[in-house]
């Protein structure tokens, strides 16, 4: 069954540091892949997602993220974190053959500090 | 526009009682989804409608789980005898199909604590 692995469970940073999130995917034919973002008493909202194309996504806030195939990878950066950054982040994909549900990752919560 | 909404946002349940949770997704949007957030869980999907056709109810934890979509609009999440691993934010997403990969919008949720 496709699944999505995020290896970082929380990761703490000062603001101005570079941000990189881990996501891995297993094989399942056609690749869809997002990142979710949920601050701290909001739903959750769409940062960006990939279905074909060009490799590198930019997302909203400066965030992009980077498929790579060869690695079965969907990783999150952003250059340059801000304490808004401060949430939980989702990594997630459509099961094979099917577009009626997402297979979320574990979650990773971000603090950033002032 | 509106977005998800979800109603209420936090129910306290007596274990056994059952609960009703509301669902009012995006204006147009065929498609809705019912997912699970809980600690050691993470988000678990739990039932998909789609239209007119059946819903995929693969993700339901057991049969005290039922929902229902009426008009292809508010959609209703029962809850029956409630346990106290049910305790969630249980969210509502809807999304517009149009053959492909769409992206869901996600309400903001209701937080269910079964005492």
């Amino acid at each position: 069954a496709q699944s999505v692995s995020q290896h970082n469970h929380h990761v703490i940073l000062s603001e101005a540091a570079s941000l990189e999130l881990g996501c891995n995917y297993s094989y399942g034919g056609t690749v869809n892949l997002f990142w979710y973002v949920q601050y701290p008493g909001q739903h959750l909202q769409l940062l960006l997602k990939y279905f074909s194309g060009d490799p590198l996504v930019k997302g909203i806030k400066g965030f992009e993220a980077e498929f790579i195939k060869s690695k079965f990878s969907f990783n999150l950066r952003k250059p340059s974190v801000q304490w808004s950054d401060t949430a939980e982040y989702f990594c997630a994909t459509f099961p094979s053959g099917g577009y009626n549900k997402l297979i979320f990752g574990a979650g990773t919560r971000l603090a950033v500090h002032p | 526009g509106a977005g998800v909404s979800q109603s209420p946002s936090n129910k306290v349940t007596e274990k056994g009682k059952d609960v009703e949770l509301r669902c009012d997704p995006i204006s147009g949007h065929t498609a809705l989804y019912w997912y699970r957030q809980s600690l050691g869980q993470g988000l678990e999907f739990l039932i998909y409608f789609q239209g007119n056709s059946a819903p995929d109810k693969s993700g339901l934890p057991s049969d005290r789980f039922s929902a229902e979509r009426t008009g292809g609009s508010v959609s209703t999440l029962t809850i029956q005898r409630t346990q106290q691993e049910d305790s969630a934010v249980y969210l509502c997403a809807s999304s517009f199909i149009s053959g492909g990969a769409e992206e869901q919008y996600f309400g903001p949720g209701t937080r269910l604590t079964v005492t």
